[in-house]
């Protein structure tokens, strides 16, 4: 089964400094990869994807992830951090399992916007 | 425009009793889901449905049922037997696996 973990549960940049949430998976055949945020009260939405073709995805917002197969990662990175990006981000794989595919959801990193 | 709808957004549960838990799309997809999301936890998936008339148990389906008579609608009912249903619960919706998951805005379950 895969996981996926995500380092550091709070992160806090300030406003225009460089926002890097990290995600790592377990799986040695590469999986589908997905970047999600989640505003208060509100369901998650989705802000990018990689399902193996370039290795660097660009998403929604002004956000980007490098898949590196090598550190079996998929960091999400965002060059100048606005306060509207305060909120929760959760790394999530999609993986053929034992009973058909599996989606795998990190415990988030909720991250905090310095003005 | 296409989406997911869940309802109610609030809900208040007593003891002993069940409760439902609406979902409604209208994207077409195959594939819906339930989670569940407590601080700190992530989501923890309840269950899941890749088509009509059939659904699997997730990772904490105990307490937990559901049904899927029609491909728009995958309704949560969580039973007196769920002990700490005191959760946010979302539900999701995809063409398929490995497609990415659209989600409601949730339903936050309290207990009285």
């Amino acid at each position: 089964a895969q996981s996926v973990t995500q380092l550091g549960s709070h992160v806090s940049v300030s406003e225009g400094a460089l926002v890097l949430l990290r995600c790592n998976y377990s799986s040695s055949v590469p999986p589908y990869l997905f970047w999600y945020v989640q505003y208060p009260n509100q369901g998650l939405q989705l802000l990018l994807k990689y399902t193996s073709a370039a290795t660097l995805v660009k998403g929604i917002n002004g956000f980007e992830a490098e898949f590196k197969k090598s550190e079996t990662s998929f960091h999400l990175t965002k060059p100048s951090a606005h306060m509207s990006d305060a909120a929760e981000y959760f790394c999530a794989v999609s993986d053929q399992g034992n009973t058909g595919n599996q989606f795998y959801f990190g415990t988030g990193t909720s991250l905090t916007v310095i003005p | 425009d296409g989406g997911i709808t869940q309802s109610p957004k609030y809900l208040f549960r007593k003891e002993g009793q069940n409760v439902t838990l609406s979902c409604e799309q209208n994207l077409n997809h195959d594939a819906m889901y339930w989670y569940r999301q407590d601080p700190g936890q992530g989501l923890r998936l309840i269950y899941y449905s890749q088509i009509v008339n059939d659904f699997q148990k997730g990772d904490i389906a105990e307490g937990y049922s559901v049904s899927r008579e029609k491909k728009e609608s995958f309704p949560l009912t969580v039973t007196s037997a769920q002990k700490n249903p005191t959760a946010f619960y979302l539900c999701a919706s995809s063409l398929g696996f490995n497609q990415p998951q659209h989600f409601g805005d949730g339903t936050r379950l309290s207990i009285l």
